[in-house]
C-alpha cells in the first residue's frame, strides 16, 4: 500500500547546526509535499510545502528540496535555535483528501 | 479568529462507554476531518467532510460515526469505546480538498480503559 518513510525518528544538533530530515514515498502519483511541525501538547502546523512542479522551495532558514524520479524529499533547517526543537511530519498527497504521514522526526536543539 | 477548536482536551472512558469529541472552526472551511495521532504511527485519517451534510470514511474508521450539520462543526462519536481506541485525536480543516493547508486544533488526548 501507500506509505511515507521518514528518517530519522530523532535527531539531535547544537544550536546554530543545521538539521536534515528526509522522506521517501512510494505513491509515484502524489503531487503535494507539506512538513508540519508540532509542538509538546498542539496540533500539528504547517511549516512549508512543496508541489511536484518545482524541485525546491525556500522560506527564511527552511527549505524543501524534491527529487520526483527518487520519489524522495527532505526539510532542511538552518542555523538551528532551540525553539526549534519539536516533532517534525512529512506527508504526501495526490491532491485529493488522502494524505499519507510519515511516522516523525523528534528534533532537540542543544543549547 | 480563534481557528480550530476541540473540546475536551483530555477524557478517560471505560470500555463500552460513548462520548462525543466536538470539533469546530471558524474559518468557514468547507472540508474537515478527523485524525488519530498513535505512537510510531503518524496522524491516520478517520473520517472526512467536503461541505455540510457530506462525510465519507478515511483510513481507519471503524468504531467511529460523524456527521456535518453545519460548516463549523464536525464533531466525532465514539459508539463503544474499545482500549484500541486510546488515542490522541485532532480534527483538520482547510479551504479546499487536497494541496491545501491543513488546520489542526489542539487535539484531545483520549484513554479507554
Amino acid at each position: 500500500g501507500e506509505n511515507v518513510e521518514q528518517h530519522p525518528s530523532t535527531l539531535s544538533v547544537q544550536e546554530g547546526d543545521s538539521a536534515v530530515i528526509k522522506c521517501t514515498y512510494s505513491d509515484s502519483a502524489s503531487n503535494y509535499f507539506p512538513w508540519y511541525k508540532q509542538e509538546l501538547g498542539k496540533g500539528p502546523q504547517l511549516i512549508i510545502d512543496i508541489r511536484s512542479n518545482v524541485g525546491e522551495k525556500k522560506d527564511q532558514r527552511i527549505a524543501v528540496t524534491l527529487n520526483k524520479t527518487a520519489k524522495h524529499f527532505s526539510l532542511h533547517i538552518t542555523e538551528t535555535q532551540p525553539e526549534d526543537s519539536a516533532v517534525y511530519f512529512c506527508a504526501a498527497s495526490r491532491g485529493t483528501y488522502k494524505y499519507i504521514f510519515g511516522t516523525g522526526t523528534r528534533l532537540k536543539v542543544l543549547a | 479568529n480563534a481557528g480550530v477548536t476541540q473540546t475536551p482536551k483530555f477524557q478517560v472512558l471505560k470500555t463500552g462507554q460513548s462520548m462525543t469529541l466536538q470539533c469546530a472552526q471558524d474559518m468557514n472551511h468547507e472540508y474537515m476531518s478527523w485524525y488519530r495521532q498513535d505512537p510510531g504511527m503518524g496522524l491516520r485519517l478517520i473520517h472526512y467532510s467536503v461541505g455540510a451534510g457530506i462525510t465519507d470514511q478515511g483510513e481507519v474508521p471503524n468504531g467511529y460515526n460523524v456527521s456535518r450539520s453545519t460548516t463549523e462543526d464536525f464533531p466525532l462519536r465514539l459508539l463503544s469505546a474499545a482500549p484500541s481506541q486510546t488515542s490522541v485525536y485532532f480534527c483538520a480543516s482547510s479551504y479546499g480538498v487536497g494541496g491545501q493547508e491543513q488546520y489542526f486544533g489542539p487535539g484531545t488526548r483520549l484513554t479507554v480503559t
